[in-house]
């Protein structure tokens, strides 16, 4: 079955970078889409971007264009995305989703969520 | 990023419907027929309910339906259930492969 397993929590100060990971399993990894979205504490989902997994391109949101770098492993099915000068506003719940191919095709399978607490 | 637009809160009796709106534009929900909305359950991770607007991924129920009219969309539940309690998000393909999603509904189930 789909899986995508997150890293654990990490607290950072205000500055610094963080660098999560999201391993999937049950399926082909370069196959899909892996795109990140986050949720800051009772807030909405924002998106934030996404990866091409079979070529490593990747596009991010206006918002978080050149503080995050989306990346992968393919020989660890893994997807991992970095965000740089982190901020107290940057405590939030950051997902990885799979999406099905195809422009306008949803994310059917979610990770468990990662929680990154920013504080000095 | 500016969200789609959702009521903040929702109710409903068990038993009866109760329907969820996402406003956007004509650069997101007008202009596409990529609408999807996922049900979130407290420190839980989203789940897809329907997607291209009102199509439903196997396994769920049948109670609920979407639509669109113009920049609006809707997620329609039928026969209200009490595991029906969450918040909903709308999302909308906004082209050159980004995302949009609302700020939520809360759906409580009296």
């Amino acid at each position: 079955q789909v899986q995508l397993v997150q890293s654990g929590a990490e607290v950072k100060k205000p500055g610094a970078s963080v660098k999560l990971s999201c391993k999937a399993s049950g399926y082909t990894f370069t196959s899909y889409p892996m795109h990140w979205v986050r949720q800051a504490p009772g807030q909405r989902l924002e998106w934030m971007g996404w990866l091409n997994t079979g070529n490593g391109n990747t596009q991010c949101s206006q918002t978080f264009q050149g503080r995050v770098k989306i990346t992968r492993d393919t020989s660890a099915s893994t997807a991992y995305m970095e965000m740089s000068s982190l901020i107290s506003e940057d405590t939030a719940v950051y997902y990885c989703a799979r999406k099905l191919t195809g422009s306008g095709n949803p994310f059917d399978y979610w990770g468990q969520g990662t929680l990154v607490t920013v504080s000095s | 990023q500016s969200a789609l637009t959702q009521p903040p809160s929702a109710s409903g009796s068990p038993g009866q419907s109760v329907t969820i709106s996402c406003t956007g534009t004509s650069s997101d929900v007008g202009g596409y027929n990529y609408v999807s909305w996922y049900q979130q359950h407290p420190g839980k991770a989203p789940k897809l309910m329907i997607y291209e607007v009102s199509k439903r991924p196997s396994g769920v129920p049948d109670r609920f339906s979407g639509s669109k009219s113009g920049n609006t969309a809707s997620l329609t539940v039928s026969g209200l259930q009490a595991e029906d309690e969450a918040d909903y998000y709308c999302s909308s393909y906004v082209g050159r492969d980004n995302w949009m999603f609302g700020g939520g509904t809360q759906l409580t189930v009296l």
